[in-house]
């Protein structure tokens, strides 16, 4: 069972439509974290999130921790093909913990 | 990029041989971690070292071993592979700012127990 639950798995929109990927746990954490992975290559951070109701911007990316810091959403506005990837939350407890990603496809 | 290498980046291997990868990194970081990745599992971390000669076991530890004799080399080691231990597996190393931290990943070692 993951620590922390993405979703949607997998995602596919057209250039310019807007997505949000979530991310839930039962946990509480201390700070969560978003990463992207493009094939081939390890993740790269986005953003780290630390306090509850905190939203951070980041161009066309909107990232919200949860009120009770359980809970995450990445929020993509007018996707492009280069925002292809697969993204990944990562909450913190004693260690970081990964959740199982969520793959977003933008077609041109 | 962290100065983070892996090598090798590709490896096949037969079920019961032993199987070394290595971390290097040219930073002087003191924390470093052993993840796997698998389709539908995310990043699971197997081991992790807080100094040289310092390691604790991580999630999904069972059937791998390490050593960090310096601090810029990590290495994991699968005493007899098994099948299930094919993956991609990835170093990183952890920079902290106040009391967060950022993980920076290497390349990737892909790892095909046959």
């Amino acid at each position: 069972t993951q620590l922390l639950e993405q979703s949607p798995q997998f995602l596919s929109i057209q250039e310019g439509e807007n997505l949000t990927v979530y991310c839930n746990s039962s946990s509480v954490f201390s700070s969560l974290q978003w990463y992207r992975q493009e094939p081939g290559e390890g993740p790269v951070l986005l953003v780290t999130v630390v306090t509850g109701g905190e939203v951070k911007k980041l161009k066309r990316l909107t990232f919200q921790f949860g009120d009770a810091r359980k809970d995450s959403s990445l929020h993509i506005t007018a996707a492009q093909p280069g925002d292809t990837g697969l993204y990944l939350c990562a909450g913190r407890l004693d260690k970081l913990s990964f959740g199982a990603g969520t793959t977003v496809t933008v077609r041109a | 990029d962290a100065g983070i290498t892996q090598s090798p980046r590709h490896k096949v291997t037969e079920t019961g041989t032993p199987v070394t990868l290595r971390c290097h990194q040219t930073e002087n970081h003191r924390y470093m971690y052993w993840y796997r990745q698998d389709p539908g599992h995310g990043l699971r971390l197997i081991h992790y070292s807080y100094g040289v000669k310092d390691t604790d076991k991580g999630e999904v530890s069972d059937g791998y071993s390490v050593s960090r004799s310096k601090t810029e080399d990590f290495l994991l080691t699968l005493e007899s592979a098994t099948s299930s231990q094919t993956s991609v597996y990835f170093c990183a190393i952890s920079e902290w700012r106040g009391n967060t931290d950022t993980q920076y990943f290497g390349p990737g070692t892909r790892l095909t127990v046959l």
